[in-house]
Protein backbone atom coordinates (compact mmCIF):
# COMPACT_ATOMS: atom_id res chain seq x y z
CA UNK A 1 0.00 0.00 0.00
CA UNK A 2 1.79 2.99 -1.26
CA UNK A 3 2.04 6.21 0.94
CA UNK A 4 2.73 9.66 0.62
CA UNK A 5 3.66 12.46 3.41
CA UNK A 6 4.14 16.10 2.91
CA UNK A 7 6.95 18.08 5.04
CA UNK A 8 8.26 21.44 4.82
CA UNK A 9 7.62 24.97 6.85
CA UNK A 10 4.52 25.32 8.04
CA UNK A 11 4.99 29.25 7.32
CA UNK A 12 6.57 31.16 5.02
CA UNK A 13 6.99 35.33 4.46
CA UNK A 14 5.40 36.91 1.58
CA UNK A 15 7.67 37.02 -1.71
CA UNK A 16 9.77 33.71 -0.42
CA UNK A 17 9.54 30.67 -1.94
CA UNK A 18 8.16 27.50 -0.78
CA UNK A 19 9.75 24.73 -1.05
CA UNK A 20 7.26 21.32 -0.76
CA UNK A 21 8.76 17.92 -0.22
CA UNK A 22 6.54 14.32 -0.72
CA UNK A 23 7.84 11.12 0.38
CA UNK A 24 6.69 8.15 -1.07
CA UNK A 25 6.82 4.47 0.55
CA UNK A 26 5.39 1.84 -0.56
CA UNK A 27 6.25 2.26 -4.50
CA UNK A 28 9.25 3.94 -6.88
CA UNK A 29 8.57 7.40 -7.83
CA UNK A 30 10.67 6.31 -11.01
CA UNK A 31 7.79 3.65 -12.16
CA UNK A 32 6.46 4.56 -15.46
CA UNK A 33 2.50 3.48 -14.02
CA UNK A 34 1.99 6.78 -12.27
CA UNK A 35 2.27 10.68 -11.94
CA UNK A 36 2.68 13.14 -9.24
CA UNK A 37 0.88 15.43 -8.52
CA UNK A 38 0.39 18.52 -6.04
CA UNK A 39 -2.75 19.77 -5.37
CA UNK A 40 -4.09 22.72 -2.64
CA UNK A 41 -6.83 24.19 -0.62
CA UNK A 42 -7.51 27.43 0.55
CA UNK A 43 -9.44 27.86 3.81
CA UNK A 44 -13.15 27.53 2.95
CA UNK A 45 -12.10 27.17 -1.12
CA UNK A 46 -12.25 24.01 -3.23
CA UNK A 47 -9.50 21.90 -4.25
CA UNK A 48 -6.97 23.75 -6.94
CA UNK A 49 -4.60 21.78 -8.65
CA UNK A 50 -1.24 22.81 -9.11
CA UNK A 51 0.35 20.31 -11.55
CA UNK A 52 1.99 17.35 -12.18
CA UNK A 53 5.40 15.32 -12.88
CA UNK A 54 5.92 12.13 -14.42
CA UNK A 55 8.91 9.93 -13.89
CA UNK A 56 10.36 10.88 -17.79
CA UNK A 57 10.35 14.16 -15.52
CA UNK A 58 7.99 16.19 -18.05
CA UNK A 59 5.52 18.17 -16.24
CA UNK A 60 2.04 20.19 -16.33
CA UNK A 61 1.39 23.40 -14.55
CA UNK A 62 -1.62 25.19 -14.08
CA UNK A 63 -1.54 28.12 -15.76
CA UNK A 64 -2.52 30.16 -12.51
CA UNK A 65 0.62 29.47 -11.08
CA UNK A 66 2.45 28.49 -14.21
CA UNK A 67 5.10 31.28 -13.98
CA UNK A 68 5.85 30.61 -10.32
CA UNK A 69 6.47 26.53 -10.37
CA UNK A 70 8.72 23.99 -10.30
CA UNK A 71 8.12 20.34 -10.01
CA UNK A 72 11.23 18.04 -9.59
CA UNK A 73 11.80 14.51 -8.61
CA UNK A 74 14.42 12.58 -6.13
CA UNK A 75 14.77 9.27 -7.28
CA UNK A 76 18.03 8.56 -5.03
CA UNK A 77 15.24 9.15 -1.80
CA UNK A 78 12.00 8.66 -3.39
CA UNK A 79 10.89 11.81 -3.41
CA UNK A 80 9.21 14.44 -5.60
CA UNK A 81 8.95 18.26 -4.53
CA UNK A 82 7.38 21.65 -4.86
CA UNK A 83 8.75 24.99 -5.33
CA UNK A 84 6.82 28.13 -5.29
CA UNK A 85 8.33 31.12 -5.53
CA UNK A 86 6.89 34.99 -4.69
CA UNK A 87 4.54 33.60 -2.27
CA UNK A 88 1.31 36.19 -1.10
CA UNK A 89 -1.63 35.89 1.06
CA UNK A 90 -3.42 34.31 -1.61
CA UNK A 91 -0.98 30.89 -1.57
CA UNK A 92 -2.35 30.30 2.37
CA UNK A 93 -3.72 26.49 2.04
CA UNK A 94 -3.48 23.06 3.01
CA UNK A 95 -0.64 21.41 0.16
CA UNK A 96 -1.74 17.90 -0.78
CA UNK A 97 0.70 15.31 -2.85
CA UNK A 98 -0.67 12.42 -5.14
CA UNK A 99 0.17 9.22 -7.18
CA UNK A 100 -2.18 8.71 -9.69
CA UNK A 101 -2.03 5.84 -12.24
CA UNK A 102 -1.68 6.89 -15.96
CA UNK A 103 -5.02 4.37 -16.71
CA UNK A 104 -6.95 6.18 -14.32
CA UNK A 105 -7.46 3.14 -12.20
CA UNK A 106 -6.24 4.91 -9.00
CA UNK A 107 -5.37 7.75 -6.65
CA UNK A 108 -3.58 7.90 -3.64
CA UNK A 109 -3.15 11.31 -1.90
CA UNK A 110 -1.14 12.28 1.43
CA UNK A 111 -2.76 14.14 4.14
CA UNK A 112 -1.82 17.48 3.74
CA UNK A 113 0.33 20.22 5.05
CA UNK A 114 -0.88 23.46 6.03
CA UNK A 115 1.61 26.63 4.37
CA UNK A 116 0.23 29.66 5.98
CA UNK A 117 1.80 32.78 4.26
CA UNK A 118 2.55 35.54 6.69
CA UNK A 119 5.11 38.07 7.66
CA UNK B 1 -11.60 29.15 -8.94
CA UNK B 2 -13.50 26.17 -9.36
CA UNK B 3 -14.50 25.21 -12.70
CA UNK B 4 -16.89 22.30 -12.41
CA UNK B 5 -20.50 23.44 -10.46
CA UNK B 6 -21.44 21.68 -7.90
CA UNK B 7 -24.52 21.93 -5.07
CA UNK B 8 -23.24 22.72 -1.87
CA UNK B 9 -24.77 20.56 0.70
CA UNK B 10 -26.89 17.69 -0.13
CA UNK B 11 -28.40 15.26 3.01
CA UNK B 12 -30.15 12.00 3.76
CA UNK B 13 -31.19 9.57 6.38
CA UNK B 14 -29.33 5.89 6.85
CA UNK B 15 -30.85 3.74 4.04
CA UNK B 16 -31.48 6.40 1.38
CA UNK B 17 -30.43 7.73 -1.94
CA UNK B 18 -28.62 10.44 -2.27
CA UNK B 19 -27.46 11.83 -5.31
CA UNK B 20 -24.82 14.88 -6.16
CA UNK B 21 -24.80 16.83 -9.46
CA UNK B 22 -21.85 18.42 -11.08
CA UNK B 23 -21.42 21.14 -13.72
CA UNK B 24 -19.40 21.95 -16.56
CA UNK B 25 -18.40 22.82 -20.26
CA UNK B 26 -17.43 21.18 -23.42
CA UNK B 27 -14.05 21.67 -22.64
CA UNK B 28 -13.75 19.27 -19.37
CA UNK B 29 -16.55 17.07 -18.95
CA UNK B 30 -18.13 17.52 -22.48
CA UNK B 31 -14.94 16.01 -23.56
CA UNK B 32 -13.01 14.03 -20.82
CA UNK B 33 -13.72 11.30 -17.60
CA UNK B 34 -14.78 12.23 -14.72
CA UNK B 35 -13.66 11.54 -11.68
CA UNK B 36 -15.33 11.88 -7.87
CA UNK B 37 -13.51 12.44 -4.51
CA UNK B 38 -14.54 11.64 -0.92
CA UNK B 39 -12.57 13.76 1.53
CA UNK B 40 -13.15 13.82 5.15
CA UNK B 41 -11.40 16.93 6.54
CA UNK B 42 -8.27 15.98 8.40
CA UNK B 43 -7.90 13.02 6.17
CA UNK B 44 -6.76 12.04 2.58
CA UNK B 45 -9.12 12.51 0.04
CA UNK B 46 -10.00 8.82 -1.60
CA UNK B 47 -10.92 8.34 -5.39
CA UNK B 48 -14.12 7.02 -5.61
CA UNK B 49 -14.96 6.66 -9.19
CA UNK B 50 -12.86 7.31 -12.51
CA UNK B 51 -13.74 7.35 -15.91
CA UNK B 52 -17.08 8.52 -15.06
CA UNK B 53 -18.60 5.12 -13.84
CA UNK B 54 -15.57 2.96 -12.71
CA UNK B 55 -15.03 2.01 -9.33
CA UNK B 56 -11.30 1.42 -7.65
CA UNK B 57 -10.54 -1.84 -5.92
CA UNK B 58 -12.04 -1.46 -2.82
CA UNK B 59 -14.87 1.21 -3.20
CA UNK B 60 -18.45 -0.15 -2.43
CA UNK B 61 -21.01 -0.29 -5.15
CA UNK B 62 -22.90 1.90 -2.84
CA UNK B 63 -21.05 4.57 -4.97
CA UNK B 64 -22.32 4.80 -8.66
CA UNK B 65 -21.37 7.71 -11.37
CA UNK B 66 -22.58 8.93 -14.43
CA UNK B 67 -22.39 11.21 -17.04
CA UNK B 68 -24.35 13.05 -19.76
CA UNK B 69 -23.22 15.49 -21.79
CA UNK B 70 -21.92 18.72 -19.67
CA UNK B 71 -22.88 17.43 -16.24
CA UNK B 72 -22.03 14.32 -14.43
CA UNK B 73 -23.76 12.80 -10.98
CA UNK B 74 -22.29 10.92 -8.10
CA UNK B 75 -25.22 8.30 -6.64
CA UNK B 76 -24.79 7.28 -2.54
CA UNK B 77 -27.29 4.26 -2.26
CA UNK B 78 -27.53 2.85 1.54
CA UNK B 79 -26.55 5.82 2.64
CA UNK B 80 -24.07 5.20 5.86
CA UNK B 81 -23.38 7.22 8.74
CA UNK B 82 -20.19 6.93 7.48
CA UNK B 83 -20.71 8.48 4.28
CA UNK B 84 -20.49 11.82 5.93
CA UNK B 85 -17.81 13.87 4.24
CA UNK B 86 -17.12 16.47 1.46
CA UNK B 87 -17.26 15.00 -2.60
CA UNK B 88 -15.61 16.23 -5.47
CA UNK B 89 -16.17 16.19 -9.04
CA UNK B 90 -12.77 16.59 -11.18
CA UNK B 91 -11.86 16.42 -14.81
CA UNK B 92 -9.61 17.06 -17.05
CA UNK B 93 -9.61 20.78 -18.70
CA UNK B 94 -8.09 21.25 -22.05
CA UNK B 95 -9.57 25.04 -23.07
CA UNK B 96 -6.46 26.09 -22.66
CA UNK B 97 -3.91 24.00 -21.85
CA UNK B 98 -4.16 20.71 -19.79
CA UNK B 99 -5.66 21.37 -16.50
CA UNK B 100 -7.12 19.20 -14.05
CA UNK B 101 -9.86 20.97 -12.30
CA UNK B 102 -12.39 20.23 -9.34
CA UNK B 103 -15.92 21.15 -8.81
CA UNK B 104 -17.15 23.10 -6.02
CA UNK B 105 -17.65 20.49 -3.25
CA UNK B 106 -20.67 18.79 -1.85
CA UNK B 107 -20.98 17.99 1.81
CA UNK B 108 -23.18 15.50 2.26
CA UNK B 109 -24.96 15.03 5.75
CA UNK B 110 -26.20 12.16 7.16
CA UNK B 111 -29.11 13.10 9.24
Amino acid sequence: QVQLQESGPGLVKPSQTLSLTCTVSGGSISSGNYYWSWIRQSAGMGLEWIGRIYSSGSTNYNPSVKSRVTMSLDTSKNQFSLKLNSMTAADTAVYYCARHCTNDVCASWGQGTLVTVSS
Amino acid sequence: QSVLTQTPSASGTPGQRVTISCSGSSSNIGSNYVYWYQHLPGTAPKLLIYRNNQRPSGVPDRFSGSKSGTSASLAISGLRSEDEADYYCAAWDNSLSVVYVFGTGTKVTVL
